[in-house]
């Protein structure tokens, strides 16, 4: 069974500019969550979807948003992008929303900001 | 208070030896608990999860819950050189059915 899969896997923008970044989950998952590593913050939860639906949002500003399609892929963007955006984005899917299943995690997608 | 809250390390261990690492955690009505192992440059990887109080092994690996105390540890015995990597503790809250993670352990296993 193929596993998460983001894209891409490195990008590089300037402040002000947008991203779009893309995880399509593992076959038969529904739930596709959001997170943000940084040296400093950790791993920090920016939003789950589940069937399309946000189901929970973690503590960034409104410039970090998402969506889930009908096929379970999921897309975040930030806009407006800020020096301190710079971060390796990571997707998780797993079967049950919620944390109550193991969520498996995708390669990530290492975002720099100039 | 963090949510969960592991010492950041790093832990050294000499090869052979057992690595005991601990997480607590602040939300009571927790329920899932879960160990990734993370790699320098690398995603998370699910190591073990567990539900109920008491201990859970597999392989070398052995997780421990204790709710009334809040705390979750993993053990690995017969510590490996490529066991090196940070540990992260990961927590279903009851409140907000999300999952939250500790800042990880770096452990460092010599030869």
């Amino acid at each position: 069974k193929a596993g998460v899969t983001q894209t891409p896997r490195y990008l590089i923008k300037t402040r002000g500019q947008q991203v779009t970044l893309s995880c399509s989950p593992i076959s038969g998952h529904r739930s596709v969550s959001w997170y943000q590593q940084t040296p400093g913050q950790g791993l920090q939860f920016l939003f789950e979807y589940f069937s399309e639906t946000q189901r929970n949002k973690g503590n960034f500003p409104g410039r970090f948003s998402g969506r889930q399609f009908s096929n379970s892929r999921s897309e975040m963007n930030v806009s407006t992008l800020e020096l301190g955006d710079s971060a390796l984005y990571l997707c998780a899917s797993s079967l049950s929303p919620g944390g109550v299943n193991e969520q498996f995690f995708g390669p990530g997608t290492r975002l720099t900001v100039l | 208070q963090k949510e969960v809250e592991q010492n950041s390390g790093p832990l050294s261990v000499p090869e052979g030896a057992i690595a005991s690492l601990n997480c607590t955690y602040s939300d009571r009505g927790s329920q899932s608990f879960f160990w990734y192992r993370q790699y320098s440059g690398k995603s998370p990887e699910l190591i073990m999860f567990i539900y109920s109080n008491g201990d859970k092994e597999d392989g070398r690996f052995t997780a421990q819950l204790n709710k009334a105390s809040q705390y979750v540890s993993l053990l690995i015995r017969d510590s490996q050189p490529s066991d090196s990597a940070t540990y992260l503790c990961a927590v279903t809250q009851a409140a907000g059915n999300k999952l939250t993670f500790g800042g990880g352990t770096r452990v460092l296993v010599k030869p």
